[in-house]
């Protein structure tokens, strides 16, 4: 049983243009969010994180907005550059992000074509 | 500040071998969690340690073993190596576990023929 799943593998986006990755999680325990950044040979990179007191949180071009109610994350990039190809994982903790077990998606591809 | 190390980067064992792999965490970094990563399954949680201490495990059968030594390097183990525990394991480190804090290494790559 899959509780964060992000149900597109891949996402192709023009340069400049908005990218909208998604995810949806099960467990109503989850309490805190991140986004993490993959390029291959590399280990996952932190991008943004959201608690879920809050329902958006903005880090420069990126934006995560927390729908509770329908148990959904988006990550917003606003505007996508070539250099933003990558696996994107959308990560859920039941801890507050305060214990090193993050349940993570199964990524999605992202190509930003110039 | 140097970045958490993964050792070896590569590794190719047979089938019923066990195998050992090593995490060095960033300086100061007291919990260090163990992920594998396959196509199928994308990135699956093994276990953390914090303070030498295992503190949280994931789903993973009893032949996936950790352990952390005082300064806080992690080394995990495999037994019995299975063709499907041919994966990308990563390892991550940070002050208190978690979050935003939580660094990645580059990981090892396990290939078991």
């Amino acid at each position: 049983d899959q509780q964060v799943k992000q149900n597109s593998p891949s996402l192709s986006v023009q340069e400049g243009r908005i990218s909208i990755l998604n995810c949806d999680y099960t467990n109503s325990m989850f309490d805190y969010f991140l986004w993490y950044k993959k390029y291959p040979a590399e280990g996952p990179t932190f991008l943004i994180s959201i608690s879920s007191i809050k329902d958006k949180n903005e880090d420069g071009r990126f934006t995560v907005f927390l729908n509770k109610s329908a148990k959904h994350l988006s990550l917003h990039i606003v505007p996508s550059q070539p250099g933003d190809s990558a696996v994107y994982f959308c990560a859920a903790s039941a801890y507050g992000g305060s214990q090193g077990n993050l349940i993570f998606g199964k990524g999605t591809k992202l190509s930003v074509k110039p | 500040k140097a970045g958490v190390t993964q050792t070896p980067r590569y590794l190719i064992k047979t089938r019923g071998q066990q195998v050992t792999l090593s995490c060095s965490p960033i300086s100061g970094h007291r919990s260090v969690s163990w992920y594998q990563q396959t196509p199928g399954q994308g990135l699956q949680f093994l276990f953390e340690y914090f303070s030498e201490t295992q503190r949280n495990k994931g789903n993973f059968p009893g032949r996936f073993s950790g352990r952390q030594f005082s300064n806080s390097r992690s080394e995990m183990n495999v037994s019995t190596l299975e063709l499907g525990d041919s994966a990308l394991y990563l390892c991550a480190s940070s002050f208190s576990g978690g979050g935003p804090e939580q660094y990645f290494g580059p990981g090892t790559r396990l290939t078991v023929t």
